[in-house]
């Protein structure tokens, strides 16, 4: 069954360090999306990417968050500054057309120290 | 805003009695509905989805749920769980306006655990 990757599964990162979380979707998938899930807290949205554009973000989505498909094949989520507040399970989520069939990766486990 | 509530934060039961897990929404227009399952260390996997028809959805490993647009309700039922059934479960709801690019809106989860 195809599968979304995630890589690293867990990063460690100094409060004010860039972190790059990154993401290979289902090949044939055209949206994407991050998701976070803060200790204890529920699931949020951040983003939805569709045609090399955001094409939704999420209040949580500042200046300090930024994503990207440099390739045909890599989706990452860049966060420039960390906050101790960033320290999250991030979740990566393709679909092949808009909000249907989401299949989720396994998460990165950001800690902000 | 839509939100989605789970009124349940743990519940414990023992080997083969029957589950229920609430979920709410508060989107009055159509929406998709989805339950995942978060097993300990393991990314969301769906469980089932509501999109239209049938109210009553059945899903993988024994669970449904049923979908009560009169109570924006959209409740997770499984008539006897096991101790792998341990894990934490999410209700999520898409809704269906054409501004939206499918983002789902999720509660904050029901921990379920199974005691063997």
């Amino acid at each position: 069954e195809p599968e979304v990757t995630q890589t690293p599964s867990h990063q460690v990162t100094q409060m004010g360090q860039e972190v790059i979380l990154r993401c290979v979707p289902i090949s044939n998938h055209l949206y994407f999306y991050w998701y976070r899930q803060i200790l204890g807290q529920k699931v949020e949205f951040l983003v939805s990417f569709y045609n090399n554009e955001i094409s939704e973000k999420s209040e949580i989505f500042d200046d300090q968050f930024s994503v990207e498909r440099p390739d045909g094949s890599n989706f990452t989520l860049k966060i420039r500054s960390t906050k101790l507040e960033d320290s999250a399970m991030y979740f990566c989520a393709s679909s092949p057309d808009r909000g249907n069939g989401y299949t989720f990766g396994s998460g990165t486990r950001l800690t902000v120290v | 805003a839509q939100s989605v509530s789970q009124h349940n934060h743990h519940v414990i039961l023992s080997e083969a009695a029957s589950l229920e897990l609430g979920c709410n929404y508060s989107y009055g227009g159509t929406v998709n509905l989805f339950w995942y399952v978060q097993y300990p260390g393991q990314h969301l996997q769906l469980l089932l989805k509501y999109f239209s028809g049938d109210p009553l959805v059945k899903g993988i490993k024994g669970f449904e749920a049923e979908f009560i647009k009169s109570k924006f309700s959209f409740n997770l039922r499984k008539p006897s769980v096991q101790w792998s059934d341990t894990a934490e479960y999410f209700c999520a709801v898409r809704s269906r306006y054409g501004g939206s690019q499918g983002n789902l809106i999720f509660g904050k989860g029901t921990k379920l655990s199974v005691k063997p």
